[in-house]
């Protein structure tokens, strides 16, 4: 079954404080991972993609096929990024069909 | 990037009737939009898949004779929720992707209330 599964509703750190939210999948074959973050009022955006390998405000994320994780990192967060973030998933080639998680709601406290 | 609108941003309407939702392209075209809907504190559920010029494909458990998907040009889909109920009140969102690309783009969303 495809799935993606974000065991944390809700994150809350200190400014400063390292960040991890935890994303991982099921997909029978090789999906793209992505992560889209939702700020406060506005729409979801894409924050990062495995496929790029980049670094998008300070965060990362790496593609682990033997865990079947996409974890997203920040060492050092910062209030600003106090957002809704979802991992989701869509098949090699698909355009645009996305599986969500449910999404982890990330609080940085001053 | 790629801009996605929905209109109207957000709606009320009597139970019974019906409302429509549209979702534009603005700057590229889409062979291809989908439709989520979200519930509060939840996250989004694919709805189906808008096709131009073809039919629409639903996700298990989704009526199509309730909602309603046409896509008759390559930049607007339109999600029509037919004989609203108050369990309809929810959250639909559109997104679509330019072609050769699988990054998603959303629209704003629209909050529907049926009262």
């Amino acid at each position: 079954a495809q799935r993606v599964t974000q065991p944390e509703k809700l994150l809350s750190v200190f400014k400063g404080a390292p960040v991890e939210l935890k994303c991982n999948y099921s997909y029978s074959g090789s999906p793209e991972l992505f992560w889209y973050v939702q700020y406060s009022r506005q729409r979801l955006q894409l924050l990062l993609r495995h496929i790029s390998r980049e670094s998008i405000k300070g965060f990362t994320a790496d593609l682990n096929k033997g865990e079947t994780s996409f974890h997203l990192k920040k060492p050092f967060a910062q209030e600003e990024d106090s957002a809704m973030y979802y991992c989701a998933l869509s098949g090699r080639g698909s355009q645009g069909n996305l599986i969500f998680g449910k999404g982890t709601k990330l609080s940085v406290k001053p | 990037g790629a801009v996605v609108s929905q209109h109207p941003s957000r709606v009320i309407c009597k139970s019974g009737t019906s409302v429509k939702i549209e979702c534009r392209s603005l700057d590229f075209q889409a062979t291809t939009m989908f439709w989520y809907r979200q519930f509060p504190k939840q996250s989004l559920m694919l709805m189906a898949t808008s096709n131009e010029g073809s039919k629409a494909t639903y996700e298990q458990g989704v009526e199509k004779d309730k909602f309603l998907i046409n896509h008759a040009s390559l930049t607007l889909s339109t999600l029509t929720v037919t004989s609203a109920h108050p369990e309809d009140s929810s959250f639909y969102i559109c997104s679509a992707s330019p072609q050769k690309l699988t990054e998603a783009f959303f629209g704003q969303g629209t909050r529907l209330t049926v009262v």
